[in-house]
């Protein structure tokens, strides 16, 4: 069965990074992208992008561009998401998740709680 | 990029009531998708290609709609349909979700 595990959540300073980890199972990781999405507390979801594990290629929303780096270890089966230069509005609940044969977003990671703060 | 917006953001209903969420698009989409959230959870995949329900989901929902106008249909409410309902389109490579319906029972 189709599993995504996300790394545990991460208390960081403002102006500091956090890499997140989402590692693959129960299928072929590079047969299908990884997009992250980012929830604010209490808010809707907005989409940061994707990767295709085979290649590498990412695909970016442009709000999201210049605060997160997306990558992949294919060794490991282990996509990551970097987020730099953090704020508080960098504070969210952040998903990963895949599509299924037909059904956009059919699989999620748990999700990973980044609160920014000194 | 295309903006979602549905409506009502909060609503309650009673027990067998019929409830119908809208999602309007700020331009035309080929189809709309929506996800089921639950407090603490995950969203779960619901209703994709605009009218086809997710493995599991009960046959009281339904979707339906075309170019800017989509709704998503429950016959009559039950108690665990309680949750925040989202509506998603991809197009022109860029992805976006609603701001979701917070649905409640009565």
């Amino acid at each position: 069965q189709v599993n995504l595990l996300q790394s545990g959540a991460a208390l960081v300073k403002p102006g500091a990074s956090v890499k997140l980890s989402c590692k693959a199972s129960g299928y072929t990781f590079t047969d299908y992208y990884i997009h992250w999405v980012k929830q604010s507390h209490g808010k809707s979801l907005e989409w940061i992008g994707y990767i295709n594990p085979n290649s590498g290629y990412t695909n970016y929303n442009e709000k999201f561009k210049s605060k997160a780096t997306l990558t992949v270890d294919k060794s490991t089966n282990t996509a990551y998401m970097e987020l730099s230069r953090l704020t508080s509005e960098d504070s969210a609940t952040y998903y990963c998740t895949r599509w299924g044969a037909a059904i956009p977003f059919a699989y999620w990671g748990q999700g990973t709680l980044v609160t920014v703060s000194s | 990029e295309i903006v979602l917006t549905q409506s009502p953001t909060t609503m309650a209903a009673s027990p067998g009531e019929k409830v119908t969420i809208t999602c309007r698009a700020s331009s035309s989409v080929s189809y709309m998708h929506w996800y089921q959230q639950k407090p603490g959870a995950s969203p779960k995949p619901w209703i994709y290609d605009t009218s086809k329900l997710a493995s599991g989901v009960p046959n009281r929902f339904s979707g339906s709609g075309s170019g800017t106008s989509y709704s998503l249909t429950i016959s009559s409410m039950e108690t665990e349909d309680t949750a925040t309902y989202y509506c998603q389109q991809w197009s022109s490579n860029s992805l976006t979700f609603g701001s979701g319906t917070k649905l409640e029972i009565k």
